[in-house]
């Protein structure tokens, strides 16, 4: 049990779909991310929430929607995906003015785009 | 290129056996480095973080060094277990901003 739940631990949808990954944080944290797994590459840094403001959204196609309701909840709303979008999304999260870099992430959603 | 290079990309290691896994990183100025485990299908967690001033650090069977002056991090894994089947992902961080350079993990196989 990390302090970070996510759901679906795994996704499978059409490309014509719309669906979205939810993350939840008990850590009392104030910052969440969304990071992209893929085999064999390094983690990519999606989109980063301090606070609930969004304070970095990394080139990320227009796609991938995120939403941040509070500073406990993180969504990746997903439509119109394509098949190389099939990845592990990961959440984390962090508490601002701690050691950079302490990361606490979630078991992972598992995305699959047919 | 990647700021952060890991050695070997994957190794296959007898359970009882020791072994070390090698990051290379160029972040500069450099805060500090964090190494991670990440069982399959699982989220990564953190085994040791190592600032500046720090030339080794152990957790557990885990023992993690740094060079700053080479820019080189190990990690090494004594009297392996099964368990430790993963892979291992070396985080560095710079001064001054928050970002995070990631490499791509040292993917390690324990068998009986």
């Amino acid at each position: 049990e990390t302090g970070v739940t996510q759901t679906p631990r795994h996704l499978v949808m059409g490309m014509t779909n719309k669906k979205s990954l939810k993350c939840e944080q008990h850590l009392g944290h104030n910052a969440m991310y969304w990071y992209k797994q893929s085999a064999k590459k390094p983690l990519e840094l999606m989109f980063v929430y301090n606070f609930k403001e969004q304070t970095e959204n990394n080139s990320v196609p227009s796609r991938f929607s995120p939403e941040c309701p509070n500073s406990s909840h993180l969504f990746l709303h997903l439509h119109t995906l394509q098949p190389e979008d099939s990845a592990l999304y990961l959440c984390a999260s962090s508490q601002e003015g701690q050691i950079v870099g302490e990361l606490f992430f979630g078991e992972g959603s598992r995305l699959t785009v047919l | 290129k990647n700021q952060v290079e890991q050695s070997p990309q994957s190794l296959i290691i007898l359970e009882g056996k020791n072994c070390t896994l090698q990051c290379n990183y160029t972040v500069s100025p450099f805060s500090n480095l964090r190494w991670y485990k990440q069982d399959t299908g699982r989220g990564p967690v953190s085994l040791t973080i190592m600032t500046f001033s720090e030339n080794t650090k152990s957790n557990g069977r885990y023992t993690a060094t740094l060079d700053a002056d080479t820019k080189q991090s190990s990690l090494h894994i004594t009297a392996s277990q099964l368990s430790d089947s993963a892979s291992y992902i070396c985080v560095v961080s710079a001064q001054g901003n928050n970002r995070l350079a990631f490499g791509k993990g040292n993917q390690v196989v324990v068998i009986p």
